[in-house]
């Protein structure tokens, strides 16, 4: 299995135009997280998934945040306008069954830079 | 909503040496703790956990331990190597999927 796959590694935009990161789970998984990391704030949950549905969106810093899994296996993260603020490492992750105190599996990554 | 706070916040020690990282927790329903290790531009990796239900779990260098009363839990490395250099983190969850992570603790081996 090649693991969670992340597109793009790097994203550099302007701001004010919108982005869009992409999440390929495990396959078999179903669950799946978006967090963003920072110098400041660490690791950060954004969203979580439950069999393509929202569990928790409550970790979205706000309206300009959205994300979607229209299918088990694709998930993403929008953020339309961007804002210098939001640069950052954005990191999905999934567990197998969804159950409680199970085990993360992160992929590689999108390093975002907002300029 | 859970707050899990980590000290030290970097930490240098020479090769050999002992490693410890702290992490408290508020929740007091939480009951699983896991440590990720970040090396360098990589990806979160889950090297050792820990459920309430247990007071220590070692695996080779690395141990965990957890006072469940005063709702703290350390990692412990032992004869450190540099491979050990890495950002560690600790989280806490309870009983759904949501897990909050502490802010990462630095750790440097000194050769």
């Amino acid at each position: 299995d090649a693991g969670v796959i992340q597109s793009p590694r790097h994203e550099v935009t302007e701001m004010g135009q919108e982005v869009t990161l992409r999440c390929k789970p495990i396959s078999g998984h179903n669950s799946l997280f978006w967090y963003r990391q920072t110098m400041m704030r660490g690791l950060e949950l954004l969203i979580y998934f439950n069999n393509n549905v929202p569990i928790d969106d409550s970790g979205m810093p706000e309206d300009r945040f959205s994300a979607k899994m229209p299918n088990a296996s694709f998930s993403t993260l929008k953020i339309q306008p961007s804002e210098p603020r939001d640069s950052a490492v954005y990191f999905c992750a999934s567990s197998p069954t969804g159950a409680a105190n199970e085990k993360l599996f992160f992929g590689s990554g999108t390093q975002l830079s907002v300029l | 909503g859970e707050n899990v706070e980590q000290h030290p916040s970097t930490l240098s020690v020479q090769e050999g040496d002992s490693a410890v990282i702290k992490c408290t927790y508020s929740d007091s329903a939480s009951n699983y703790f896991p440590w990720y290790k970040q090396e360098l531009g990589k990806r979160p990796q889950l090297i050792i956990d820990i459920r309430s239900n247990v007071g220590e779990k070692k695996d080779q260098r690395i141990a965990v331990t957890l006072n469940k009363t005063a709702k703290h839990f350390s990692l412990h490395i032992t004869e450190t190597q540099p491979e050990d250099s890495a950002v560690y983190f600790c989280a806490a969850s309870r009983g759904y999927q949501k897990v909050t992570f502490g802010t990462g603790t630095k750790l440097q081996v000194i050769p």
